[in-house]
């Protein structure tokens, strides 16, 4: 079964700093996906980034940048000038067919 | 917003009753699928409705069971309420026409029981 790893339970980064989110995931697939979820204090999940496994350039979208490294299954996310507003908690997701696997989650503060 | 809509927000019961949720998609998905969050964890699949059929299941027992109508908003039942099924019960919608099958949450519906 496919297993998705957060190591870090809580983060806490100055605002306008960079932080790093890790999540390292097993599978046996060579083709998938793989997701970075943010959930507000409000609770509705929203998808801050995703890789395909096929593509070996990391996703950028705006301040948010992933650390894919297929080898290893590890695939971390970076946040550049933090910014209060990305105070949430952060899922890394897997994708297997029609089902997501969701790790346990990282609480990122971000302080002033 | 995503435009996913579930109701209602909170609902208390107590175990051993039966409770259902509701979720509307997203307007041009026709997939759903369905999670429980405990408390300080991640979601956990449940099963997955496309063209309301039962697309998909985690490991949930048979008490936990769901509809997908015709305009593919879902239900989530659950019957024979435990302790343990206290939690957030988030919906997600999806179409099935993206390869990436990219989803999009609701606020979700926090059950308590007691």
């Amino acid at each position: 079964a496919q297993t998705v790893t957060q190591s870090q339970p809580e983060m806490s980064v100055q605002e306008a700093e960079t932080v790093t989110l890790s999540c390292t995931y097993d599978t046996s697939e060579s083709d998938y996906y793989l997701f970075w979820y943010k959930q507000p204090p409000s609770r509705q999940m929203i998808l801050v980034i995703r890789q395909e496994a096929y593509k070996q350039q990391n996703a950028t979208e705006n301040r948010f940048s992933v650390n894919f490294q297929k080898a290893a299954k590890s695939f971390s996310l970076k946040i550049s000038d933090s910014q209060l507003g990305d105070a949430a908690m952060y899922f890394c997701a897997y994708r297997d067919g029609n089902q997501f696997y969701f790790g346990t989650g990282t609480s990122l503060t971000v302080i002033p | 917003e995503t435009g996913v809509t579930q109701s209602p927000t909170h609902l208390i019961k107590t175990r051993g009753q039966q409770v259902t949720l509701r979720c509307s998609s997203q307007s041009g998905h026709n997939t759903v699928s369905w999670y429980q969050q405990a408390l300080g964890q991640g979601p956990q699949f449940i099963f997955q409705y496309y063209r309301e059929e039962e697309n998909g299941r985690g490991n949930f027992p048979p008490r936990f069971s769901g509809l997908q109508f015709p305009n593919y908003s879902s239900e989530l039942n659950v019957n024979a309420l435990e302790l343990d099924d206290s939690a957030l019960y988030l919906c997600a919608s999806s179409t099935q026409t993206s390869d990436v099958l990219e989803q999009y949450f609701g606020p979700g519906t926090r059950l308590t029981v007691t």
